[in-house]
């Protein structure tokens, strides 16, 4: 299993410009979401997914877009990038929202530094 | 809503030696799930230990054991035989069984390992 993939691993872009972060896994995990890193304030939830078809908002949803089209892919769409999004950007999924039987491990992927200017 | 609180951003540890990190939070659920992640400069987010807050014995894992006190609601990582590749940032987090099903983190504590 590859796990949790993430494409790219770096991205620049510039104020206004648009993009999509991508993120896949091979563990037919239902439950997936999107975190950012800042400095000095741990991960904070974008958007999440329960299943194919649904999704809903995190604590910072503004400016981001997600869709869940098949089990496997969670793409992040950023519509028009500001500087206030420059971030980590982590995809994490796991085999449910609930914790089942005590094992339920939220796995990451390897991260996508963006740097908006 | 729940928060998770690291109150050491940075701490420095002898290699072979004992450290402890702290992690306080503060909920009203009364059933819901503690977890440390380990960060290295690779960037990866790696589960080092969990915590079924309905279980009194505390989890361990090789040279890794928390201290889960749930009336002080205080969730403190001991690593034990520092070794130099146990330097990384470490996340406490929190998950509640209803919900968003997302983790909830504290701001993390920066371990620095001396050889």
């Amino acid at each position: 299993n590859a796990g949790v993939t993430q494409t790219p691993k770096f991205q620049v872009l510039k104020t206004g410009q648009s993009m999509t972060l991508q993120c896949a896994q091979d563990m037919n995990h239902e439950y997936m979401s999107w975190y950012r890193q800042d400095p000095g304030m741990g991960l904070r939830l974008i958007h999440y997914s329960v299943g194919a078809g649904i999704t809903d908002q995190g604590e910072v949803p503004n400016g981001y877009n997600v869709s869940r089209s098949t089990t496997e892919d969670f793409p992040l769409r950023l519509l028009s990038a500001a500087p206030s999004q420059t971030s980590v950007y982590f995809c994490a999924s796991s085999y449910s929202m609930f914790e089942v039987g005590g094992h339920n491990e939220q796995f990451f992927g390897p991260g996508t530094r963006l740097t908006v200017l | 809503a729940q928060t998770v609180t690291q109150s050491q951003p940075e701490m420095s540890v002898q290699e072979a030696e004992t450290v402890t990190l702290s992690c306080t939070y503060d909920t009203s659920e009364s059933d819901y799930y503690l977890f440390w992640y380990k960060q290295p400069p690779s960037r990866q987010m790696i589960l080092v230990i969990r915590q079924e807050a309905y279980k009194q014995q505390n989890a361990t894992e090789n040279r890794f054991s928390v201290n889960f006190q749930k009336a002080a609601k205080s969730f403190s990582l001991k690593i034990s035989d520092s070794q130099l590749g146990d330097a990384a940032m470490y996340f406490c987090a929190y998950r509640s069984p209803r919900g968003e099903g997302n983790l909830i983190f504290g701001k993390g504590t920066k371990l620095s390992v001396k050889p």
